[in-house]
């Protein structure tokens, strides 16, 4: 069964925590993208991969991390210099990144509280 | 800046109807244009994409583009309850290290009424 998976579905925080968020596809998708959502808003690019080892920032990297060490996987780091960091996370994926026809597909969602 | 506007709503049709969803955008040189629908509480999931000038239709819906107008649209023929989401209007721009980058705006909340 293919698809895109996010773990854990829900999230809490302690301040001045950092957390990891799980992304992994079995798509054998080149890229992979972390975008945010707060509430009555659109989604927002933190960062993006376009092959592994290789990774760039989006609009509003600052205060998180990621890393593809793997095609399948991108994780997201949540430190403690993002001030606010309540959210819904979300990943995608997509097959040819770099071409107009690329189209994402996006898994779950990851919902992060700050206590 | 590269930005995509929509009404934010909330849009209202009855059970039957027409909906309209409109969409406009920055970047004259977009390429790429979807729809997403995107239930509360759940993840986006694509309804349609569209790259060229005209209307493209699958089912229900038909996705409209004028580039010159830099204007896209979503409509949705003979609506049913199950449509009552929140739909996001996402254009691809040219980012940084030559990706292109998919922009959303804030979407439009319909709601069908029975």
């Amino acid at each position: 069964d293919g698809g895109i998976t996010q773990s854990p579905k829900y999230l809490f925080r302690k301040e001045g925590q950092n957390v990891t968020l799980s992304c992994e596809q079995n798509l054998n998708h080149d890229a992979m993208y972390w975008y945010r959502q707060d509430p009555g808003q659109g989604l927002r690019l933190i960062y993006y991969s376009q092959i592994v080892n290789d990774f760039q920032k989006g609009d509003i990297a600052e205060g998180y991390s990621v890393s593809r060490e793997k095609k399948e996987s991108f994780p997201l780091t949540v430190t403690s210099a993002q001030k606010n960091p309540t959210a819904f996370y979300l990943c995608a994926s997509s097959m040819r990144p770099g071409q107009g026809t690329d189209t994402q597909y996006f898994g779950p969602g990851t919902r992060l509280t700050v206590l | 800046q590269k930005e995509v506007e929509q009404n934010s709503g909330p849009l209202s049709v009855p059970e039957g109807a027409i909906a309209s969803l409109n969409c406009t955008y920055s970047d004259r040189g977009s390429q790429s244009f979807f729809w997403y629908r995107q239930y509360s509480g759940k993840s986006p999931e694509l309804i349609m994409s569209i790259y060229s000038n005209g209307d493209k239709e699958d089912g229900r819906f038909t996705a409209q583009l004028n580039k010159a107008s830099q204007y896209v649209s979503l409509l949705i023929r003979d609506s049913q309850p199950s449509d009552s989401a929140t739909y996001l209007c996402a254009v691809t721009f040219l980012g940084s290290g030559s990706a292109r980058q998919l922009t959303f705006g804030s979407g439009t909340q319909l709601t069908v009424l029975p």
